[in-house]
């Protein structure tokens, strides 16, 4: 059984750093080719890929938030942790962490999603 | 900003069938396979096709899809009440070097 769940503030300040954690089971890094990824969603709007982790350690990030975000891994506690710098009230979304499985291209297991609102 | 241009809704009948667009270009889906995406109210986003024209288990045959040139389709046939949701078309980018997904287009059941 493959889990993700989300963890996160649910409401930062303009200008803070945000730092999310997916924490996942039933699949580990050590199977060649699996990624994690994020994506987010306003509300109302369409899904945003914003970055993904793969199992050599390689990263992708969108190149309109490529300044502002950082992915990383920690493999012993089967964590993916997500950080956005520079916080604006348009970065207010639902996001969700997700599993791309070894060679595709798609995203299978979906985490819940966590709701981040940027307010003052 | 979304890369990938789906329309905003479609509706039928139930037993009817709708067919959603997605349109793209030759750095994504003109190179690379497409997935969609079901996302009901108020949940997750659902895998419903990936490879373009594959199923997960567990997803019926009444959802196909099908890819041409810098464009792919999403069918749903015998549509249900159950199927009311919004679809989300994605792929890989090789220009952007990162994923992308289409605009989402809402399935309203009449």
């Amino acid at each position: 059984q493959i889990t993700l769940k989300e963890s996160g503030p649910a409401v930062v300040k303009p200008t803070q750093t945000l730092t999310l954690t997916c924490t996942f089971s039933g699949f580990s890094f050590s199977e060649t080719g699996v990624g994690v990824g994020w994506i987010r969603q306003p509300p109302g709007q369409a899904l945003e890929w914003l970055a993904l982790i793969h199992s050599r350690n390689d990263k992708r990030y969108s190149p309109s938030l490529k300044k502002r975000l950082s992915i990383a891994r920690d493999t012993s506690r089967n964590q993916v942790v997500l950080t956005l710098t520079d916080m604006d009230p348009m970065d207010t979304a639902t996001y969700y962490c997700a599993r791309r499985p070894p060679g595709f291209y798609s995203f299978d297991w979906w985490g819940q999603g966590t709701l981040v609102t940027v307010s003052a | 900003q979304s890369v990938l241009t789906q329309p905003p809704s479609v509706s039928a009948a139930p037993g009817q069938k709708v067919t959603i667009s997605c349109s793209g270009s030759s750095s994504n889906i003109g190179k690379n396979y497409v997935s969609w995406y079901q996302q009901l109210p108020g949940t997750a986003p659902k895998l419903l096709i990936y490879e373009s024209n594959k199923r997960p288990s567990g997803i019926p045959d009444r959802f196909s899809a099908s890819m041409s040139g810098t464009s792919a389709t999403l069918g749903i046939a015998g549509l249900q009440t159950g199927d009311e949701a919004d679809y989300y078309c994605g792929t890989w980018d090789d220009s952007l070097n990162g994923g992308v997904f289409g605009t989402g287009t809402k399935v309203t059941v009449l």
